[in-house]
């Protein structure tokens, strides 16, 4: 059984730069993209991006210019940066599985990690 | 991107019950590539349902999904006390995938 477990600062700056880690366990690590979704206290989800082991990345391009997503095979880990944090990227930040479709760019979330609360204030 | 709509948004309930709950594209969903996710408070999102009406591992048959296009459905037939949640539908055929802002299925 797959386990996802994020973690990282729970406090950024302004300006500065948001880091969080996903620890995998109990999967194939290469079988599969790992995606990342934010979710603001009370509010909606917003898929962030997805990385596969060959670093293939997509991301949303709503983020794009501030996101960037890798994998350490190593570790089993995937790491997330997002630079130039304000006040509206304060959020629960969760990473998730997400099964390869041929042909398609999916973002399926088949397995959640338990997110990881990260605030943005100075 | 695809807009997703979903409704209504709060859904009030007794358990025994069957709740429909709505997802409205704004274009075509890519060969029905349509989730719907459980959410508990204070818990991460849970897969429920893929493909328009496949059930994830471990979801029971009082969960269905139906529609194709640009409208969907998720049906709880006898709704159990554990069933009190949010519900997103999700497509994810194109990229970025998005979600729709959720519907509250509450006692």
């Amino acid at each position: 059984q797959v386990h996802l477990q994020e973690s990282g600062p729970g406090l950024v700056k302004p300006s500065e730069t948001l880091s969080l880690t996903c620890t995998v366990s109990g999967a194939s690590f290469t079988n599969y993209y790992w995606s990342w979704i934010r979710q603001p206290a009370g509010k909606g989800l917003e898929w962030i991006g997805r990385v596969f082991y060959t670093g293939i990345t997509h991301y949303n391009p709503s983020l794009k210019s501030r996101v960037t997503m890798s994998m350490d095979t190593s570790k089993n880990q995937v790491s997330l940066k997002l630079t130039s944090v304000s006040a509206a990227d304060t959020a629960v930040y969760y990473c998730a599985r997400t099964p390869p479709i041929p042909g398609v760019v999916a973002t399926l979330l088949d397995s959640w990690g338990q997110g990881a609360l990260v605030t943005v204030s100075s | 991107e695809i807009v997703l709509t979903q409704s209504p948004g709060t859904l009030s309930l007794s358990p025994g019950e069957r709740a429909t709950l709505s997802c409205r594209a704004s274009q075509s969903v890519r060969s029905s590539y349509l989730a719907w996710y459980q959410q508990k408070p204070g818990q991460a999102p849970r897969l429920l349902m893929y493909g328009a009406s496949s059930r994830a591992t471990g979801i029971p048959d009082r969960f269905g999904g139906s529609g194709s296009g640009t409208e969907f459905t998720l049906t709880i037939n006898r709704l159990e006390p554990e069933d009190f949640a949010v519900y997103f539908c999700q497509q994810y055929g194109d990229s970025p995938g998005t979600f729709g802002g959720g519907t509250r299925v509450e006692i």
